[in-house]
């Protein structure tokens, strides 16, 4: 049972546009919320994250959007960038002393020169 | 500052054979976890430790899989015998705090084949 969902395996976008990556959550004691971005042959690496006391959170090019009630957060890269083609996790936790990183199947971004 | 480092980068053995992966954490991190990536899906932790004090291992498939962090520092992941699905990518990632706000650090990981 995939507690965090990353329906679109794939994503193409123009360098300078827009890139928007969508993740869905069915656990609702998540409360806080992470993407991390993964190169071939690296481990994932820390990207941005929102607690659930907020809608949005940003960072540079980088914009969370978290929509508790339905369950979904987004990730907004703007002017996304070449250098940002990578696989991006959305990951999700819940406060608590033996609480986890529950990791999404990940989204395939690419952006075209 | 050095990052988490794993070895080795790639590993190929053959079914039944043992396999072990070597993880030295960030300096001062006090929290480590193994976690395993197969293709095509997130990673899934397999166990967390605080200090040398196996805090989470739930998940850990204990009747092949094993780990030990004997000082609190680097830390060793040890399957035998391996199985055809034990082929994976092993990530070893470090924190300053086992809280839900620690940012995990990974490493490289370990690519593994079991022929």
């Amino acid at each position: 049972d995939q507690q965090v969902k990353q329906n679109s395996p794939s994503l193409s976008v123009q360098e300078g546009r827009i890139s928007i990556l969508n993740c869905d959550y069915t656990n609702s004691m998540f409360d806080y919320f992470l993407w991390y971005k993964k190169y071939p042959a690296e481990g994932p690496t820390f990207l941005i994250s929102i607690s659930s006391i907020k809608d949005k959170n940003e960072d540079g090019r980088f914009t969370v959007f978290l929509n508790k009630s339905a369950k979904h957060l987004s990730l907004h890269i703007v002017p996304s960038q070449p250098g940002d083609s990578a696989v991006y996790f959305c990951a999700a936790s819940s406060t608590g002393a033996n609480s986890k990183l529950t990791f999404g199947k990940g989204i395939t971004l690419s952006v075209r020169p | 500052e050095a990052g988490v480092v794993q070895s080795p980068r790639y590993k190929i053995i053959e079914k039944k054979q043992p396999v072990a992966f070597w993880c030295n954490p960030i300096s001062g991190h006090n929290t480590l976890y193994w976690y395993r990536q197969n293709l095509g899906q997130g990673p899934e932790l397999l166990i967390r430790y605080e200090n040398e004090e196996a805090v989470d291992d739930s998940q850990l498939p204990k009747d092949r899989f094993s780990a030990e962090r004997l000082k609190g520092v680097d830390s060793t992941l040890k399957i035998q015998p391996a199985e055809l699905g034990d082929s994976a990518v092993y990530l070893c990632a470090s924190s300053s705090g086992g809280g839900s706000t620690d940012t995990q650090y990974f490493g490289p990981g370990t690519r593994l084949t079991v022929l």
